[in-house]
């Protein structure tokens, strides 16, 4: 299994201001996704991010507002830009890793990083 | 990657077997059936999944039936601490392909 850290685990932020959030795993792993999950909801998949190329965003969400950094195999950032009270949200890391048979995957995810704006 | 239906929520009796059960009719022939589980406050823990075989491990047991067409996930004696939201998720071959998250099933065990 892969243990993953976020940070922070919480922050309050005014609007209009930016936030980067730090994803880290005790492991090299190829995929790591980014996910969202706003109060009360399920989880929406915000970003896939594979190191050595730009991330692939899902429909909604653009580079600009979500920017994606994926500097090595065990790291990854997520900014979320210019925000606003609907970006009150849980953001949540994930990472992709094999497990025993070669055509099985199952993701580990993060403990997440709960964001309020205000 | 093919929709899943499941209840919104059930109950179950700690110590009894919780079965969540799943559709996913238009599951293609090489998707997976994966279970997730959130639990209050936490990131998603991955449960299960199968292809086409009943599957166990030390979580849960997955039953599939046999034309595919959905699946029951089996907490054989739940306790307290199962309580969360179930996500039945269907998903393609080899891991490339996305997870996506429905809605999922609140399970909530009472004492």
């Amino acid at each position: 299994s892969a243990v993953i850290s976020q940070k922070p685990s919480r922050d309050i932020c005014q609007r209009g201001t930016s936030l980067t959030i730090q994803c880290q795993v005790d492991s090299q792993v190829t995929m790591m996704f980014w996910y969202r999950q706003q109060p009360g909801q399920s989880l929406t998949l915000i970003a896939t991010a594979n190191q050595g190329s730009e991330a692939t965003y899902e429909s909604g969400f653009v580079i600009d507002k979500f920017p994606i950094s994926r500097p090595n195999l065990t790291f990854s950032t997520l900014t979320v830009s210019n925000m606003s009270p609907e970006d009150s949200s849980i953001y949540l890391c994930s990472v992709e890793s094999p497990r025993g048979r070669a055509t099985s995957y199952e993701q580990y995810f993060g403990p997440g990083t709960r964001l309020t704006v205000t | 990657d093919a929709k899943t239906t499941q209840p919104t929520s059930m109950d179950c009796a700690e110590g009894r077997a919780a079965n969540l059960p799943c559709n996913h009719s238009t599951i293609s022939g090489n998707e997976y059936v994966y279970w997730y589980r959130q639990i209050h406050s936490q990131g998603p823990q991955y449960i299960i999944h199968g292809l086409k075989n009943n599957e166990t491990n030390e979580m849960a047991s997955l039953i599939i039936t046999e034309d595919r067409k959905s699946s029951t996930l089996i907490l054989p004696h739940a306790t307290l601490r199962d309580t969360a939201v179930y996500y039945c998720i269907v998903r393609g071959y080899g891991g490339t392909d996305k997870l996506i998250f429905g809605t999922g099933t609140r399970l909530q065990v009472f004492p």
